[in-house]
């Protein structure tokens, strides 16, 4: 049973373009979530974090969290080239943020 | 400052062979995690040390796999017997006691044929 859903799968956006990707957890004792990004055979390298409702930016970075329904999302404006990867979504519990539970992220490539 | 260190990169393997991987964490980080991310698929835990101590083992297969990291610093995951099934990337990871970031190493991309 996957605890963190992510979604789409796969996503194609034009370079310039906005990427909207999106994930759920299915634990309610989860506290924060996690947004990493992981380019084809490197390590998974973290991006953003969030812990409170609502938005959080950081250059073309947007995340949004809705608690309540344990719903976060990330934002990417002016879409690069470089930007494709694939990004993983993590939930943590506040007794141990560290201890991660991943979805199987979604595929980003942009198109020059 | 130096990242999380793994070794060996890859690893090829026939069904029935044992491996050992190794990890270390970036210096002064008293948590490592282990890993493992199946192609297509998000990174799973194994299990997690604090210091010299398992905290969290549950998700390892103890019959094949196991793992130590006796001085509280370096860590080493053996699979004993592989089987195609653990054919995936074995991740280390490491953080501080604030675990305001979790950093991973490159991996050990391990096939079972």
């Amino acid at each position: 049973q996957q605890k963190v859903q992510q979604s789409p799968e796969s996503l194609i956006v034009p370079e310039g373009g906005m990427a909207s990707l999106n994930c759920t957890s299915s634990d309610r004792n989860v506290d924060y979530f996690w947004w990493y990004r992981q380019h084809s055979g490197k390590s998974p390298k973290m991006l953003m974090s969030i812990f409170s409702n609502g938005e959080k930016e950081e250059g073309r970075f947007t995340v949004h969290l809705n608690k309540a329904s344990l719903h976060t999302s990330l934002h990417i404006r002016d879409s690069q080239p470089s930007d494709s990867a694939l990004y993983l979504c993590a939930a943590s519990r506040n007794t141990n943020t560290g201890k991660l539970t991943f979805g199987d992220g979604t595929v980003l490539t942009v198109k020059p | 400052e130096a990242g999380v260190t793994q070794s060996p990169r890859y690893a090829v393997l026939q069904e029935g062979q044992a491996v050992s991987f190794w990890c270390d964490p970036i210096s002064g980080h008293d948590t490592l995690y282990w890993y493992q991310q199946p192609r297509d698929q998000g990174p799973q835990l194994l299990v997690y040390f604090r210091d010299e101590a398992v905290i969290d083992n549950s998700q390892l297969p103890s019959d094949r796999f196991s793992a130590v990291r006796p001085k509280g610093t370096n860590s080493t995951l053996k699979i004993q017997s592989a089987k195609q099934g653990d054919t995936a990337t074995y991740l280390c990871a490491s953080s501080d006691r604030a675990d305001t970031e979790v950093f991973f190493g490159k991996g050990t991309r391990l096939t079972v044929v």
